[in-house]
């Protein structure tokens, strides 16, 4: 079935690092994908999205590429914060009526 | 700003027990879901709720859950008879009509379910 596999975590990098998260999904067709982020104490919400094949995702300096032929959206920022310390869940959505399926997610601890 | 609320925040309980988990969707939203995510491992769909009746539910979902929206306001989640393998993070999500569904999910802080 449909399904998203993202990096294990915990995730550690000093304040100002370069930041990669990786994501691969497999899918029968051609789903949405998105990033959803959880803070500590609060509900996932949504990072950023993309619909279709090369559409870029962008929201608070992260950036994913919707990547057909690598079956990829890898999470991004070139300069993380300690206020980016959450929790990173990458998800596909095949239609608007059917469910979103997610990762299991991966934790990011930036020292100051 | 109208967000999801989930009640209770964590709930311990002994296996056999009935379990209700509640949450308030945002107010004028109609599609209402619940995920769980046992420790480790995904975060996974449960089931899905439109007027008033499910509209998709997974394999997880057996006999032993129920899902009701009792007044308009409350979409519960049951669990008549819980297990060990039910200790998980519940979480309720809502989202808009389908008219104005941007492909995001509103979702509560969750509900820690520890089973004895």
């Amino acid at each position: 079935g449909d399904s998203v596999t993202q990096m294990e975590g915990p995730v550690t990098l000093s304040e100002e690092a370069f930041l990669t998260i990786n994501c691969t999904y497999t899918a029968t067709g051609y789903p949405s994908l998105f990033w959803y982020v959880q803070y500590p104490g609060e509900g996932l919400q949504l990072l950023l999205k993309a619909t279709k094949a090369d559409d870029k995702g962008s929201n608070k300096g992260f950036e994913a590429t919707y990547r057909k032929e690598t079956t990829s959206f890898h999470l991004e920022k070139g300069s993380v914060q300690v206020s980016d310390s959450a929790v990173y869940f990458c998800a596909l959505e095949m239609n608007r009526d059917d469910k979103i399926i997610f990762g299991k997610g991966t934790r990011l601890h930036i020292l100051p | 700003e109208p967000e999801v609320t989930q009640t209770p925040s964590h709930q311990v309980t002994q296996m056999g027990q009935e379990v209700i988990l509640r949450c308030v969707p945002i107010s004028n939203h109609l599609y209402f879901y619940w995920y769980r995510q046992i420790l480790g491992q995904k975060v996974e769909f449960l089931v899905s709720f439109y007027n008033n009746e499910i509209s998709e539910k997974s394999e997880i979902f057996d006999d032993q859950f129920s899902v009701e929206r009792p007044d308009g306001s409350n979409f519960t989640l049951k669990i008549r008879s819980t297990k060990l393998e039910d200790s998980a993070m519940y979480f309720c999500a809502s989202s808009p009509p389908r008219e104005r569904y941007t492909g995001e999910l509103f979702f509560g802080e969750g509900s820690r379910l520890t089973v004895l």
